[in-house]
């Protein structure tokens, strides 16, 4: 069975820096694009960027770029989004999904893991 | 304001059919991009409905169906229940934006 399962939920403070991840089962982690979406409190999805774990090949939203980082470990079939300082508006879930070959459509999607930033 | 629009909400009584439109523009959906469409159940992750268009994955039911046409795209649900009250999105690509794209999402309450 194809899975992604994303690290659990977090609680950090304005300024601080976090990571978060998520693991791939059931395929070749390293020969499909994963992709990034973030959900804001009681919002829609906002894609973020992409990555292709084969050759760290990444793409950003206009509005994501420079404010996140996407990266991989394919050693560990495991993908990060990471930020090196939150800000509360950064609260959301934030899931991982796979892109499909041939039709660019994301499935599976991780189960999400939600950030809260609060002082 | 999401690049592809979409309903905030659609309604309808069990065993009616409703649908849920998606517009885009000559950068994506116009383009030839193809349109996806995925469920969103309250507190879950979002779950692909339909790619490309109009296919349905393995275990998807009958009952949603999805068609494009110019610079839009819609999702039909037959046969309403209760179990399909969720949120439901669009997304393609944008060649402006050089990535994908999602509608604002499309919340459906069955009567």
């Amino acid at each position: 069975e194809v899975q992604l399962v994303q690290s659990g939920a977090e609680v950090k403070k304005p300024g601080e820096s976090l990571r978060i991840s998520c693991k791939g089962s059931g395929y070749s982690f390293s020969t499909y694009w994963i992709a990034w979406v973030r959900q804001m409190p009681g919002k829609g999805l906002e894609w973020m960027g992409i990555m292709y774990p084969g050759d760290s090949d990444t793409r950003y939203s206009p509005s994501f770029q420079g404010q996140v980082t996407i990266s991989a470990d394919k050693s560990i079939s495991t993908a990060y989004l990471q930020w090196s300082s939150l800000r509360a508006s950064d609260t959301a879930v934030y899931y991982c999904a796979r892109r499909g070959d041939g039709y660019h459509a994301f499935d599976p999607w991780g189960q999400g893991t939600l950030v809260t930033v609060s002082s | 304001q999401s690049v592809l629009t979409q309903p905030p909400s659609v309604s309808g009584a069990p065993g009616q059919r409703v649908t849920i439109s998606c517009t885009g523009s000559s950068s994506n959906i116009g383009a030839g991009y193809d349109v996806h469409w995925y469920q969103q159940l309250p507190g879950t992750a979002p779950k692909l409905l339909i790619y490309a268009n109009t296919i349905r994955p393995s275990g998807v039911p009958d009952r949603f169906s999805g068609s494009k046409s110019g610079t839009s795209a819609s999702l039909a649900i037959t046969g309403l229940q209760a179990e399909v009250e969720a949120d439901y999105y669009c997304q393609s690509y944008d060649s402006s934006l050089g990535g994908s794209v999602f509608g604002g999402g499309t919340k459906l309450t069955v009567l």
